[in-house]
């Protein structure tokens, strides 16, 4: 493994379902992230992890729901999807969350998710 | 929280220069990114800028006031290949984790 990777990469899920994303990276990194993209609104922060053990809400957070086991994991579980949940997912880490230091944050390559 | 703005989309043409803008309001300013997003891939760092200045970076440029809540990416000698999306996000409001904003598509053609 190099950097961060997702899994699945695309998936059509029935609503009601549910899902688990997987995020995994191998750069030893304390913060992790969980954004969606959605067309003509740019990247939305569902749920963060500063390091393992804590994880924290975002702008987005409802219907979804994350755990930080160990530093590598960050999988986020749709509990019951619906079709609004309908959206590309980035999962995402950086360095350090704290601090002045800027903390480029390293973007997996995305899973999309339709929710019918 | 951060009110970001960017233009929707842009053209240009192969070996121009454009200059890609992002304003900004936020409280306790502390830090502005650029990065890069091609279609059906995943976001890509360009810059950071936190002081007042212009940061280069071979084509790349960017620029940041911090008194007027601004600043701009300037991408030279245009190619086909920087087509892509470019996303400006802001770290303010007591939280280190930047708020992106909706994103400019640039069209490059020839």
């Amino acid at each position: 493994i190099a950097g961060i990777t997702q899994a699945p990469t695309s998936q059509i899920l029935a609503a009601g379902r549910r899902m688990t994303l997987r995020c995994t990276q191998d750069m030893r990194h304390n913060a992790m992230y969980w954004y969606r993209q959605d067309l003509g609104l740019g990247l939305r922060l569902i749920h963060y992890s500063n390091t393992a053990g804590t994880t924290g809400k975002g702008e987005v957070p409802d219907g979804y729901s994350v755990s930080r086991a160990n530093t590598d994991d960050f999988p986020l579980t749709l509990a019951s999807a619906v079709p609004s949940q309908t959206s590309v997912y980035f999962c995402a880490s950086s360095d350090s969350f704290a601090g002045s230091a800027y903390n480029e944050q390293f973007f997996g390559p995305g899973t999309r998710l339709t929710v019918l | 929280g951060q009110n970001i703005d960017q233009p929707t989309e842009m053209t240009a043409t192969e070996g121009a220069i454009v200059q890609i803008n992002c304003t900004y309001q936020t409280s306790g300013f502390n830090g502005l990114f650029w990065y890069q997003q091609h279609a059906g891939e995943a976001p890509t760092f360009l810059s950071y800028n936190v002081l007042d200045g212009l940061e280069e970076k071979g084509r790349f440029s960017s620029f940041l006031s911090r008194s007027k809540g601004y600043s701009y990416l300037l991408l030279k000698e245009l190619q086909m290949k920087d087509s892509a999306s470019y996303l400006c996000a802001v770290r303010g409001g007591g939280s280190y984790i930047p708020t992106f904003g909706r994103g400019t598509s640039l069209i490059v053609h020839p």
